[in-house]
């Protein structure tokens, strides 16, 4: 069963120090998209890339986090610096281009910033 | 913002009734997507809607894209407690696919 794989699945970490989360995607999806759950916010789109280029990251606060798609297996979602309010659940998701085509959600990196 | 309003927050039910969960937009939607999430787990699909009035059924539940293509609602008959988990709709627009706030939902036995 193909699926988006997400690593770590957990971290602690301290405020100020970097945080990078990976992804790889489900083998010949196209799109990949990053999402930050929380309880006060749900699920919030941070960033997208369609054939590795990245479309929308409007949702992202461009000071501190940055997303790659160094090639077609491999998503980056960086933190620096990490901060307290970055705690939550990061989700991978991939898809095949086109409308009404499913994503495929990673099991999600908890992080906690403390 | 969320362009998909999901109503109720949450919905306690108990086991063996029914229940429908909402999902209202303001403006027309493109198509609307279906996910379920399990306590501590990822969102899995459950089905797209595209067409005005679209109704599709998978087993207990009922899915159901409006004639204005405004709103959608899932209808669960005969509640398990399989069915505990977060019902979200998500709205896939620009390529994007834009996540309600979901409704929470717990079971008694």
């Amino acid at each position: 069963d193909a699926r988006v794989t997400q690593t770590p699945r957990h971290k602690v970490t301290e405020m100020g120090q970097e945080v990078t989360m990976r992804c790889q995607p489900i083998l010949g999806h196209n799109t990949v998209f990053w999402y930050r759950q929380t309880m006060m916010q749900g699920l919030e789109l941070l960033a997208y890339f369609r054939n590795r280029a990245p479309l929308d990251d409007s949702g992202m606060p461009k000071d501190r986090f940055s997303a790659e798609m160094p090639d077609a297996t491999l998503a980056t979602l960086k933190i620096q610096p990490s901060e307290p309010r970055d705690s939550a659940v990061y989700f991978c998701a991939s898809g095949l281009m086109g409308i009404g085509s499913p994503l495929h959600f990673g099991n999600g990196t908890r992080l906690t910033v403390t | 913002g969320q362009q998909v309003m999901q109503i109720p927050q949450y919905q306690h039910v108990q086991e063996g009734e029914d229940f429908t969960t909402y999902c209202n937009s303001s403006t027309t939607l493109s198509n609307i997507q279906w996910y379920k999430q399990r306590p501590g787990g990822h969102p899995v699909f459950l089905i797209q809607l595209v067409k005005s009035g679209e109704v599709k059924k998978q087993k207990r539940l009922t899915f159901q894209f409006g004639e204005a293509k405004k709103n959608s609602s899932l209808h669960i008959t005969a509640t398990q407690t399989t069915d505990v988990g977060t019902y979200f709709c998500a709205d896939f627009n620009d390529y994007k696919l834009s996540f309600g706030a979901g409704t929470t939902v717990t079971v008694r036995a």
